[in-house]
């Protein structure tokens, strides 16, 4: 069974500042998957990694795979009080069909 | 299609009691998760359908617990005799996938259980 954690647990920052969220395994996921929910609803998917290394971006999200497919990053750029939310990652392996959820990052954004 | 719809969003019931939540997927996915969220923590899988057969239960599901995707559309997720341990928000998620393509989720909004 793999084991996600991801770092830091919790996050308050100023709005307009940067910030950078991480996820780490020692298993090798086939792909990572980041989702952000928010209170009393369930996750929604933010993107989906596969490549070794690969970057993606969306808006101002920045997601990247680890070379060895073990670790991802989130960074945020100029964050925003609506970016507030509980960042999940999740991976799968190349053999389950479900993906194994991290504990998240709890991210504040104070106006 | 309004995504993934689960009913009721919240349950109060006593020790003991049995309860039932219904989860109806998007139309078009053939596969529906259910999973288990206790507060601080990331979702916890506790099985997965493709279609109407349960492929897999997480070895964390005791046996009060038991799912069923009778027709390969809506799933139900039945706790008999619940504990206060089961408090927790019970999310369901669909997607399509095939062999071991498996493309993301799309989560409902929950069923929150409070076991008193």
């Amino acid at each position: 069974t793999q084991l996600l954690e991801q770092s830091p647990q919790f996050l308050s920052i100023q709005e307009g500042e940067n910030l950078t969220v991480y996820c780490n395994s020692s298993s090798v996921f086939s792909s990572l998957q980041w989702y952000r929910q928010e209170p009393g609803e369930g996750p929604v998917l933010l993107v989906t990694v596969v490549t070794g290394g690969e970057v993606k971006k969306l808006k101002r999200l920045t997601f990247q795979f680890g070379d060895a497919r073990k670790d991802s990053s989130l960074h945020i750029t100029a964050a925003q009080p609506g970016d507030t939310g509980l960042y999940l990652c999740a991976g799968r392996d190349n053999y389950g069909q479900n993906f194994v959820f991290g504990p998240g990052t709890r991210l504040s954004v104070l106006p | 299609d309004t995504g993934v719809s689960q009913d009721p969003r919240h349950k109060i019931t006593k020790r003991g009691q049995n309860v039932t939540f219904r989860c109806d997927p998007i139309s078009e996915h053939n596969r529906l998760y259910w999973y288990r969220q206790t507060l601080g923590q990331g979702p916890e899988f506790l099985t997965y359908f493709q279609n109407e057969a349960q492929l897999e239960k997480s070895r964390l599901l005791s046996d009060r617990f038991s799912a069923e995707r009778p027709k390969g559309s809506f799933s139900t997720l039945e706790i008999q005799r619940t504990e206060q341990g089961d408090s927790a928000m019970y999310l369901c998620a669909s997607s399509w996938g095939a062999g071991t393509d498996n493309y993301g989720y799309t989560f409902g909004s929950g069923t929150r259980l409070t076991v008193v």
